[in-house]
């Protein structure tokens, strides 16, 4: 079965300390991986996609995430969390076509101490 | 989220009611798809699209009904509405080629009390 885990529902981090998602997909056909954050009440912001190529993707905001085909993950990565980095962030996996049928993870949500 | 419009933002509904979600964009997108967001559960797939006139279910179809009649627009109607479709309705487009973006409209927030 398709499939994207999400470990840890909540996470809290102290602003300046370094932040990974975890990221687990079960997916029967090449992967196209995606990371979005959403703030509360707002809509889904792509912090960084990842199609083919370089497995380390950059992003927007200072976030990078790494793909490991055989670790099924695709973890994100931030050096320094700073306090507007709060919110909610999803992984989501697509198949090839880019069709926008995409399964999401159940969202980590990110709490950052001052 | 620039090109998808999804209205209305919010809205009150009592069960049994029905109602359309609108949902369009304007960057020729050939895809389009609708998702219902609840906690906890992440985004789900109700109905998505590959072209007008074509439509398939996703993952979460039972109570809702889709038509695309054209390329900008993709509909979405509650035929009759129960307190467990109160959530939150995301839109999303493509253009269908790897490694282009997938866009979401802003979401709509929907109560059936």
């Amino acid at each position: 079965a398709q499939s994207v885990t999400q470990p840890d529902i909540h996470i809290t981090v102290s602003e300046g300390a370094s932040l990974e998602l975890r990221c687990n997909y079960s997916y029967g056909a090449t992967p196209y991986l995606f990371w979005y954050v959403q703030s509360p009440g707002q809509g889904l912001q792509l912090l960084l996609k990842y199609f083919s190529g370089d497995t380390l993707v950059q992003g927007i905001k200072g976030f990078e995430a790494e793909f490991k085909r055989s670790q099924s993950s695709f973890n994100l990565r931030k050096p320094s969390v700073h306090w507007s980095d709060a919110a909610e962030y999803f992984c989501a996996v697509g198949g090839p076509g880019n069709t926008g049928k995409l399964i999401f993870g159940q969202g980590t949500t990110l709490q950052v101490k001052p | 989220n620039a090109g998808v419009t999804q209205t209305p933002k919010f809205q009150v509904l009592k069960t049994g009611q029905s109602m359309t979600l609108q949902c369009a964009q304007d960057m020729n997108h050939e895809y389009m798809s609708w998702y219902r967001q609840d906690p906890g559960m992440g985004l789900r797939l109700i109905h998505y699209s590959v072209g007008a006139g074509i439509t398939d279910q996703g993952e979460v179809p039972n109570g809702y009904n889709v038509s695309r009649s054209t390329t900008e627009d993709f509909p979405l109607r509650l035929l009759s509405a129960a307190p467990s479709q109160t959530s939150v309705y995301f839109c999303a487009s493509s253009i269908g080629q790897s490694g282009n973006t997938i866009y979401f409209g802003e979401g709509s927030w929907l109560t059936v009390v």
